[in-house]
Order: structure tokens, then C-alpha cells, then sequence
């Protein structure tokens, strides 16, 4: 089967840092996706990582660790823009769906 | 410019009346699909397509129809819409050959709501 897992809320202030954690375990590993969603809006595309390691983007950054199923999300200098849905997916290597997302973390920016 | 169209992107409509939401890419993905997201419970996938004329049940595929004649559109019927379909809907596609790192594109999302 197929499961990724992710907080389904988080609170973090204006100017600051947060990490939103993904662990998975899906049949077969392409990649991890993150997408931002804001409200009633489609995804969008932040980043992908298929080898082991951080990738910076501005001041989004994203890890994984394929031996441990895991990967995160770090938002640096956190501004109220920031307030959206992050979605986690897999890009499986099986199976009749080429990608697998998560529920998504709710990410609220306070003052 | 890369991209998926859906439409309508907004429709109040009664139950029973059939509609259809119409979902274009420009390009060339063999993949596309249809989910509908609900508050807490993400997005669910209701149909997928592997290339033309080869259509598939997803997760919650009860109350709706698709069809795949050309590759690049992949329309969604309701039959007889109900109010436990009032939903967002998104149209996705991605390609599934070749370098897995290409995203999945969505379009801009449909607000049906049944009454």
C-alpha cells in the first residue's frame, strides 16, 4: 500500500522558521514532490528531491532521507503570503497512480 | 505557456441536471486525471487516464463518468448530480514516460455546488 503521512496543522510567526515533516512509505521511489495550495486554488509546484540531501530554493528548502522514508519542508523568514496548504507527494514507481500525495499540513502565519 | 485548462470554473447547478466539466492540456501528457478535495480529507482521486482511450476507477469514482478520445482533453460528467458532490474539483496531468522528475500540472480548480 501506499501511505504518506503529514501534520494536518501548523501555527508559525511572521519572520520566523518552520519545518513541515513528510514520512512515506510507498511501493517503488521516483521522488518527492512538496506543492503549495492556497485556499481554493490548485497546487503548485516548490520542489523535488530524488537523491538524499537539502535542496535551497530562496527560502524554501527541502530534504529527504530515502533510508528513512522521510523528508521536510523548511520555510525560512516566514511571511503572512506564506499561509497555504503544503502537500507532500511521491512519485511511485508502481502501481496505476504515478504520483501519491499526502493530506496536506495547513500552515497558518500569525502577527 | 505549459498549461491546464478547466471549465467552468464556478457552477451552482439542481440535483438530477446532468453537467459536464471540461478539462484541456497542451502538453502532450499521456497522464491525466480528476479529484475532488474536501476540507480534511485532501484530494482524492476520482478517474485516471493512461493515454487515449483508456480510462480508469479511482478512489471515490461513484456518480461520475469520463472519457479520453483525444489526448488532450478528458472530460467529467456528473449524470445526475448530487449535493454530496459539491465539491472543488481539479483536472491534473503529468507525463509517465521519461524523466520522473517532471511535476504534475493542475488546473485551476472547479467550484460545483449541487443544491
Amino acid at each position: 500500500g501506499q501511505n504518506i503521512d503529514q501534520p494536518t496543522e501548523m501555527t508559525a510567526t511572521e519572520g520566523a522558521i518552520v519545518q513541515i515533516n513528510c514520512t512515506y512509505q510507498t511501493s517503488g521511489f521516483n521522488g518527492l514532490f512538496w506543492y503549495q495550495q492556497h485556499a481554493g486554488e490548485a497546487p503548485t509546484f516548490l520542489s523535488y528531491n530524488v537523491l538524499d540531501g537539502l535542496e535551497e530554493k530562496g527560502r524554501f528548502s527541502s530534504f529527504l532521507s530515502r533510508s528513512k522514508g522521510y523528508s521536510y519542508l523548511l520555510l525560512k523568514e516566514l511571511q503572512m503570503k506564506d499561509s497555504a496548504s503544503y502537500l507532500c507527494a511521491v512519485r511511485v514507481s508502481s502501481g496505476n497512480t504515478p504520483l501519491v500525495f499526502g493530506k496536506g499540513t495547513r500552515l497558518s502565519v500569525i502577527a | 505557456e505549459a498549461q491546464v485548462t478547466q471549465n467552468p470554473r464556478y457552477l451552482i447547478t439542481v440535483t438530477g441536471k446532468k453537467l459536464t466539466v471540461t478539462c484541456s492540456q497542451n502538453m502532450n501528457h499521456e497522464y491525466m486525471s480528476w479529484y475532488r478535495q474536501d476540507p480534511g480529507l485532501g484530494l482524492r482521486q476520482i478517474y485516471y487516464s493512461m493515454n487515449v482511450e483508456v480510462t480508469d476507477k479511482g478512489d471515490v469514482p461513484e456518480g461520475y463518468k469520463v472519457s479520453r478520445k483525444e489526448k488532450r482533453n478528458f472530460p467529467l460528467i456528473l449524470e445526475s448530480p448530487s449535493p454530496n458532490q459539491t465539491s472543488l474539483y481539479f483536472c491534473a496531468s503529468i507525463h509517465i514516460s521519461g524523466d520522473p522528475s517532471y511535476e504534475q500540472y493542475f488546473g485551476p480548480g472547479t467550484r460545483l455546488t449541487v443544491t
